[in-house]
């Protein structure tokens, strides 16, 4: 079946810094879903990519999505304290989703 | 509008009984989608429901079942609970799926098996 691996798993960053988390499929996927959890929390989802090669920006957070449409990944520029979270790819093909074991994100101030 | 509910929230089961757990959707959410999330195993697909129809089942073992109401409310149960069974139960709504929607979900149930 399919499978979604994510790397890293933990990234430690001092604030400032820049932090990037990679997503890679089995298979071809139809679109790629990114989520952040902030620790105690549930996902929330943050965007969704659909064409192949497609960037798409939401302020400080670069999202990309691979041409091949088998990978994908989410580069956050200097991190802040409120970035601390984990990190989910979502990769869907027909009705499923199929997530990524996450990245998880500390920031030290 | 409401958000994603589900209850209880935490619950303590002892081995060998089984739990069920609710889910209400958002308002108009027809497709209802259960994971299982353990720090070592991320975010599992259990099942998703539309319609009150089963459209896709994880790689869970027969113990694990759903259904899904006519107001889309969903309920999962687990039966002879085992030890590993403990997690936290994630409930996600959305319009359909299959047309790629984005995914809302719950605050979770957390179930602590003993």
């Amino acid at each position: 079946g399919q499978q979604v691996m994510q790397i890293p798993q933990y990234q430690h960053v001092q604030e400032g810094e820049d932090f990037t988390t990679y997503c890679n499929s089995s298979t071809t996927l139809s679109n790629i879903q990114w989520y952040k959890q902030r620790p105690g929390g549930h996902p929330v989802f943050l965007i969704q990519l659909v064409k192949s090669g497609e960037v798409k920006k939401q302020k400080r957070l670069t999202f990309q999505f691979g041409e091949a449409k088998k990978n994908s990944s989410l580069h956050i520029t200097a991190t802040q304290t409120t970035d601390v979270g984990t990190y989910f790819c979502g990769g869907g093909a027909g009705n499923m989703l199929t997530f990524g074991g996450g990245t998880r994100l500390m920031v030290k101030p | 509008k409401a958000g994603v509910t589900q209850t209880p929230r935490y619950l303590i089961k002892t081995r060998g009984q089984q739990v069920t757990l609710s889910c209400s959707p958002i308002s108009g959410h027809r497709s209802v989608s259960w994971y299982q999330q353990t720090p070592g195993q991320g975010l599992q697909f259990l099942f998703e429901y539309f319609s009150e129809t089963q459209r896709n089942k994880g790689n869970f073992p027969g113990r694990f079942s759903g259904r899904q109401f006519s107001n889309s409310r969903s309920e999962m149960n687990v039966s002879t609970l085992e030890l590993g069974d403990s997690a936290l139960y994630l409930c996600a709504s959305s319009l359909d799926r299959s047309i790629t929607g984005e995914l809302f979900f719950g605050e979770g149930s957390r179930l602590t098996v003993l």
